[in-house]
């Protein structure tokens, strides 16, 4: 089966410059959702849409935003990148049409920011 | 402010025995409550959840019982399986719907042949 997928896999950038992370949900899945986890840390939810609007929002620093395409496919773009963002970053999706609370995962981008 | 917790941040258990895993919550508002299974450089992938009007839901070697009252829920696996060695979060969800999810630390379980 499908499932979800992020690219890059693996992200170095050096300080104060951008990144730009994508995520293709599982195909029929309209909600998608990033979350950030930190070494040895839980994953922290930033940010969710639903049918290209954003949905729900957390703990997204100003720096960062993101968006859903027609296609459904989301962005998540990082500016002036610090040290502190070195993590690893997980796209989720999940159908509404379904029971949405259960969320799929894709592998991580684990970004390094040095 | 952890509003989900998993207490035990490790967990070792014999091949073919039970193993138990625990999660505490404090926020009353959750309905939904997930289990996943993450392996090292890969994504949380999704093992059984529970509807807050239930009390045990299973899913093969996989059960999860939810005690409202207490806020407490757990995970068991019998029989374990070296192929269970992960770390397992437990998560929440306030209400279906495009919701965010919740975590807990994590617990590493570790099955020993």
């Amino acid at each position: 089966a499908a499932g979800v997928i992020q690219s890059p896999r693996h992200l170095i950038k050096e300080k104060r410059e951008t990144a730009t992370l994508k995520c293709y949900p599982i195909p029929r899945h309209d909600t998608v959702y990033w979350y950030q986890q930190g070494p040895g840390q839980d994953p922290q939810f930033l940010i969710s849409f639903y049918e290209k609007m954003q949905s729900d929002k957390g703990s997204i620093p100003d720096r960062f935003s993101a968006q859903q395409f027609s296609d459904y496919h989301s962005e998540l773009n990082m500016s002036s990148l610090e040290l502190g963002d070195s993590a690893l970053y997980f796209c989720a999706s999940s159908s509404l049409a379904g029971p949405s609370y259960e969320q799929y995962f894709g592998p991580g981008t684990r970004l390094t920011v040095t | 402010d952890q509003q989900v917790k998993q207490n035990s941040p490790s967990l070792s258990v014999q091949e073919g025995r039970i193993s138990i895993l625990n999660c505490d919550y404090t926020n009353s508002m959750f309905d939904y409550f997930l289990w996943y299974k993450k392996y090292p450089a890969e994504g949380p992938t999704f093992l059984i959840s529970i509807s807050s009007i239930k009390d045990k839901n299973e899913d093969g070697r996989f059960t999860v019982f939810l005690n409202k009252s207490a806020k407490h829920l757990s995970l068991h696996i019998v029989p374990s399986q070296p192929g269970d060695s992960a770390v397992y979060f437990c998560a929440a969800s306030p209400i279906q719907g495009a919701q965010k999810l919740v975590f807990g630390q994590g617990t590493r379980l570790t099955i020993n042949p």
